[in-house]
C-alpha cells in the first residue's frame, strides 16, 4: 500500500525565491500534518489540517510559510521570500482522525 | 512548559544490550507519548505508545515505562542490536489532537556488533 508521498524529495533554490512543496496522504485519512526537522530546533509542528475545519496554523514561523489543502487530500506548503534559515526536511504525515500519524520521507530544502 | 527534554543526546551499546532513553515533560494536558524511530533519509516511524492510564507499555524488545508523578517516560531496548542503530525521538501530545506532536531533541543510537 502506498505510504506518504512527498515531492520533491530535494530541492535547492536561491534566497528571495518562493517554493512549493507538495504531500499525498494516505489515501482515506483525514487528518494531515506538516512538520519540520532541522538542525537547530528539531522537529517542529507546522500546521493541521482535519476534513473541512480551519486549518491549526498555530506552528507556522512566519507569514512566509503558508498551506492549503484541496479537495481533503493532496496538500501544498509554499514558502515565500525564501531565507536560509528555512534550510531544512519538510515532513508531512497523515492519519485516521485521532490515531498514529505516518509520515512521507520527507522534502529536502537547502536555500543557498 | 510546551517542551519535552530527551536524554542522552548519543548512545553507544553492545550488541544485545540494554538500550535506555529518557524523557521529560511539563505540560500536563499531554496525554499521548509515542517514540518515533528514524533512520538516515528516512521520514520518524513509529515504534511505540503509551498513553498516562498505564505504567508500562512492551512490545517486542522495546518497553515503554511511564512515571506519571515525576512527569516522566522512557525507552527500553532488551538485546539491542545493530539494526537498531537510529535516531529516536520521544514526544508528547494532547488528546485534543494526538497528532499535534511536541518532539524531544533525539537521541542517536550506535549499536556496536
Amino acid at each position: 500500500g502506498a505510504g506518504v508521498s512527498q515531492s520533491p524529495s530535494n530541492k535547492v533554490t536561491e534566497k528571495g525565491k518562493d517554493v512549493e512543496l507538495r504531500c499525498d496522504p494516505i489515501s482515506g485519512h483525514t487528518a494531515l500534518y506538516w512538520y519540520r526537522q532541522s538542525l537547530g530546533q528539531g522537529l517542529e509542528f507546522l500546521i493541521y489540517f482535519q476534513g473541512n475545519s480551519a486549518p491549526d496554523k498555530s506552528g507556522l514561523p512566519s507569514d512566509r510559510f503558508s498551506a492549503e489543502r484541496t479537495g481533503g487530500s493532496v496538500s501544498t506548503l509554499t514558502i515565500q521570500r525564501t531565507q536560509q534559515e528555512d534550510s531544512a526536511v519538510y515532513l508531512c504525515a497523515s492519519s485516521p482522525q485521532g490515531n498514529t500519524i505516518y509520515f512521507g520521507e520527507g522534502s529536502w530544502l537547502t536555500v543557498v | 512548559q510546551q517542551q519535552v527534554k530527551q536524554s542522552p543526546q548519543s548512545l553507544i551499546v553492545q550488541k544485545g544490550g540494554i538500550s535506555i532513553i529518557n524523557c521529560a515533560y511539563e505540560n500536563t494536558a499531554f496525554d499521548y507519548f509515542p517514540w518515533y524511530q528514524q533512520f538516515p533519509g528516512k521520514g520518524p516511524a513509529l515504534l511505540i505508545a503509551i498513553r498516562p492510564d498505564v505504567s508500562e507499555k512492551k512490545e517486542g524488545r522495546f518497553t515503554i515505562s511511564f512515571n506519571k508523578s515525576a512527569k516522566q517516560f522512557s525507552l527500553h531496548i532488551m538485546d539491542s542490536q545493530p539494526g537498531d542503530s537510529a535516531t529516536y525521538f520521544c514526544a508528547a501530545s494532547p488528546a485534543s489532537n494526538t497528532g499535534k506532536l511536541i518532539f524531544g531533541q533525539g537521541t542517536t543510537l550506535q549499536v556496536k556488533p
